[in-house]
Order: structure tokens, then sequence, then C-alpha cells
């Protein structure tokens, strides 16, 4: 398996424009995380998903957000309008089944909004 | 809020074993330790996990003391690769199984 994939790996926004984040797990796992990493906050859990159902957002920063899983071999992770304090590393995870099973993150998006 | 405590920082000798610690004296019954490692630039990697007793695997040891209050990673054969920020992360067994990052420890492996 090729592991979590994640698109763009890069990319350079100006403030205002809407990005899209994409994410494709390993098949066969029903468990998706989107994570956010910068210096000042760390590894933060924004949403995560089971059976392509949302199950806790509460980590999403703000409306400006939002995140799909339209099908089980993909997600997307919106922000509109972008702000620059949105620039970070933005990470992807897939699980196979519950509690302790091990995640597997994708090479991550990063993402800087001028 | 992390529930684990652990060095910012640490060096090691490449070939010599590399002990990292974290503290979790608030961890109860059905809860696990986790570790996982994030080398620069990439997503974090799982390492090992335990409950009580110690474990092994291909990458390195857990040992976790008897009260369960703390616990130590050990690379046995540290190499420049191993370089990266080790994450101690405590999971109810119970749960979804989500992961709280703290800070982790900073391992710089030197030639």
């Amino acid at each position: 398996d090729a592991g979590v994939i994640q698109s763009p790996r890069h990319e350079v926004t100006e403030m205002g424009q809407e990005v899209t984040l994409r994410c494709k797990p390993i098949s066969g796992h029903d468990y998706l995380f989107w994570y956010r990493q910068t210096m000042m906050r760390g590894l933060e859990l924004l949403i995560y998903f089971n059976n392509n159902v949302p199950i806790d957002d509460s980590g999403m920063p703000e409306d400006r957000f939002s995140a799909k899983m339209p099908n089980a071999s993909f997600s997307t992770l919106k922000i509109q309008p972008s702000e620059p304090r949105d620039s970070a590393v933005y990470f992807c995870a897939s699980r196979q089944g519950q509690g302790r099973d091990t995640q597997y993150f994708g090479p991550g998006t990063r993402l800087t909004v001028l | 809020d992390a529930k684990t405590t652990q060095p910012p920082s640490m060096d090691c000798a490449e070939g010599r074993a590399a002990n990292l610690p974290c503290n979790h004296s608030t961890i109860s019954g059905n809860e696990y330790v986790y570790w996982y490692r994030q080398i620069h630039s990439q997503g974090p990697q799982y390492i090992i996990h335990g409950l009580k007793n110690n474990e092994t695997n291909e990458m390195a040891s857990l040992i976790i003391t008897e009260d369960r209050k703390s616990s130590t990673l050990i690379l046995p054969h540290a190499t420049l690769r191993d370089t990266a920020v080790y994450y101690c992360i405590v999971v109810p067994g119970g749960s979804q199984g989500n992961l709280i990052f703290g800070k982790g420890t900073k391992l710089s492996v030197k030639p």
C-alpha cells in the first residue's frame, strides 16, 4: 500500500483565497483524521471521521474551515477565506478500527498564506 | 491538555542506547502509553505502545514502571536517522483512541 496520500505537498496562496487540501487514506481504514501543526500550538487534531461520517469537529478553529469525506477513499479540508494565521502544516492520518489501533500519517501539506 | 511530561531535548551518541523518559503520573487503569516520533518535515510515525508490561518490537523497547506513573522508550543502537521529536501519549483504552500530542522530546543523535 502507498500509505496515506496528501496533495498538494506545498500550497502558497494569498489572503482571502479558497484553499482545498486533499487526502486519500489507506485502503480499508475506516477512521480518518485531520491535524494541523504550527510552531506555537504544536500538533492539533482538527476533525475526524468514522465510516465517512464526521464524529468530532471540536478542533476546527472557526467557520472558515470545513471538511468532507464523500467516500471511503477521499477527504478534503477547505479553508475559505484563508488568512495568514492559517499558515501551517496540515496532516491527514487514517486508522483501521477503533481505539488502540495505530494511526498512519501522511506526509503533510505545507500551507503558506501571504 | 497532554497528560504526559517529557524533557524538551536530549542528545545521544550514534551507536549508543537512547533512553527517553516520560512521566504520566495521572494515568488511569485502562489508559495505554503510546510513542510516536516525527522526523523533520515528515508525518508522525508510530513506534510502540503498552499497558503495563514491557514491550519490544523491531524499532524499540518500552519499559513501564510497576506503578505505571512513568515509562522509558529505549532505542538500543541509535543512528543518525533516529534524530526526531519523540512523543509520549496516553490513550484511554475504551475511547476512540484520539491522539493528543504534547511538545515531545527532541532527540539529537550525534556522530
